[in-house]
């Protein structure tokens, strides 16, 4: 069983589309967080929810939109996309924030065209 | 502000030895600070962690780093590189105080020479 579960692996989309990521863990861990890595692949936090809540909110524009329907689920959604947006996200999850070993998930390699 | 910086985006070793990639980070506070790695198309993964216990922390697959607050460096080292170990490797840092969030490095790409 895949611990931290993103879909899609991949994502093609023209400019201006909406579209989805989503991400399940089944570690029963309290913190999720989505992270993007650009193509130097440096890596940035986006969110972070602890037992649904939204608890860290990076200056990321507000096309991006996290949501945490249940403590295993946290969903990326993002309007208007832009060529800037293509890079890979990257789901994560902890027992609780901050010290403790977060588990990552594959990633999804958004390309917008 | 916390930051970490990771010397040398690439590095390249023979297989059979040392392995150093160096991580320095900048904290007002007392930092946890990690090592993760990324092999190509997968997530990260946790190699060690310190959390101001033990300053030499030592990981998987054979890998340690030793936490030196004098110099505020965390270097990850292994004795003797093998193929498998050709990745991306990021250094992290969080707060004691749980800010809850890791900030990366840029990350160092290490590759093994036969």
């Amino acid at each position: 069983d895949t611990a931290v579960s993103q879909t899609p692996k991949y994502l093609v989309t023209q400019m201006g589309n909406d579209k989805s990521i989503k991400c399940e863990q089944n570690l029963g861990h309290d913190t999720m967080y989505w992270y993007k890595q650009d193509s130097k692949k440096f890596l940035k936090i986006m969110f972070s929810y602890n037992n649904k809540e939204l608890i860290i909110n990076e200056t990321v524009p507000n096309r991006f939109s996290p949501k945490s329907p249940d403590k295993a689920h946290l969903n990326l959604h993002i309007n208007s996309l832009e060529l800037g947006d293509s890079a890979v996200y990257f789901c994560a999850s902890s027992q609780d924030p901050g010290n403790t070993e977060a588990f990552f998930g594959q990633g999804t390699r958004l390309t917008v065209v | 502000a916390q930051s970490v910086t990771q010397l040398g985006s690439h590095v390249s070793v023979s297989e059979g030895a040392l392995v150093l990639l160096r991580c320095n980070y900048s904290s007002s506070v007392p930092p946890y600070l990690f090592w993760y790695v990324q092999y190509p198309n997968q997530g990260l993964q946790l190699l060690l962690k310190y959390t101001s216990a033990a300053t030499l922390v030592k990981g998987i697959n054979g890998f340690e780093a030793e936490f030196k607050k004098s110099e505020t460096s965390f270097h990850l080292t292994k004795p003797s590189a093998h193929m498998s170990d050709a990745a991306e490797y990021f250094c992290a840092v969080t707060r004691s105080d749980s800010s809850y969030k890791l900030i990366f490095g840029s990350g160092t790409r290490l590759l093994v020479r036969p």
